[in-house]
């Protein structure tokens, strides 16, 4: 059975500085894994999605990267933001449509 | 991009009570949905999978005569939450997907059952 990890569960950090989320997954058996920001009440947003095939994928600041032998992701958010703050969840989808969650990093930036 | 539209975003009501939340995907087909519990602090958890036109497939522990789960159509699903009780009190989103597309999730919605 999948199951993913992130660490930390919670971060926070001041404006400006550069930050790394991390996520490790049991099963190297994936297709792909996706990182999703969900602000407070609120449903999920696709931030970047990496195939399995893939090593790394950016957009704008945020920069993720995939280990898939060793079951490992990272996200990486440069110069963060204010507007950064927000729980950030790693999913990957193994066999059939399931995507398996982590329970998030609740991220933190303060002014 | 693909929106998932989810309604209603919030919904207090009293024990006993059935519920239906729509999830639409508004410029999409999408050929799967699914459904997601998610309690305060935790991820999210997977309910249900469904296909248009077919029966819904419930994960295990999930009772499927309490959540009825009906994909009518290749833009709306419903979720309806029988003889609600504070235990059920919980954020559901759904999320829909067209074949070999990422998933894309609606704003949720907060279930509070008094």
């Amino acid at each position: 059975k999948q199951e993913v990890t992130q660490i930390p569960a919670a971060l926070s950090v001041p404006e400006g500085e550069n930050l790394v989320l991390n996520c490790s997954f049991t099963d190297s058996a994936i297709y792909n894994l996706q990182w999703f920001r969900q602000d407070p009440g609120k449903g999920l947003t696709s931030l970047l999605l990496i195939q399995s095939s893939q090593r790394e994928q950016t957009s704008g600041r945020l920069n993720a990267s995939l280990d898939k032998s060793s079951g490992r992701s990272t996200l990486y958010i440069a110069a963060s933001q204010p507007g950064d703050s927000a729980t950030y969840l790693c999913a990957v989808k193994a066999s059939g449509s399931r995507l398996t969650f982590g329970e998030g990093t609740q991220l933190t930036v303060n002014p | 991009g693909a929106v998932v539209s989810q309604h209603p975003s919030r919904v207090i009501c009293k024990s006993g009570t059935s519920v239906k939340i729509e999830c639409r995907s508004l410029d999409f087909q999408a050929t799967t949905m699914f459904w997601y519990r998610q309690f305060p602090k935790q991820s999210l958890m997977l309910m249900a999978t469904s296909n248009e036109g077919s029966k819904a497939t419930y994960e295990q522990g999930v009772e499927k005569d309490k959540f009825l789960i009906n994909h009518a159509s290749l833009t709306l699903s419903t979720l309806t939450v029988t003889s609600a009780h504070p235990e059920d009190s919980s954020f559901y989103i759904c999320s829909a997907r067209a074949d070999w597309q990422p998933q894309h999730f609606g704003d949720g919605t907060r279930l509070s059952i008094l």
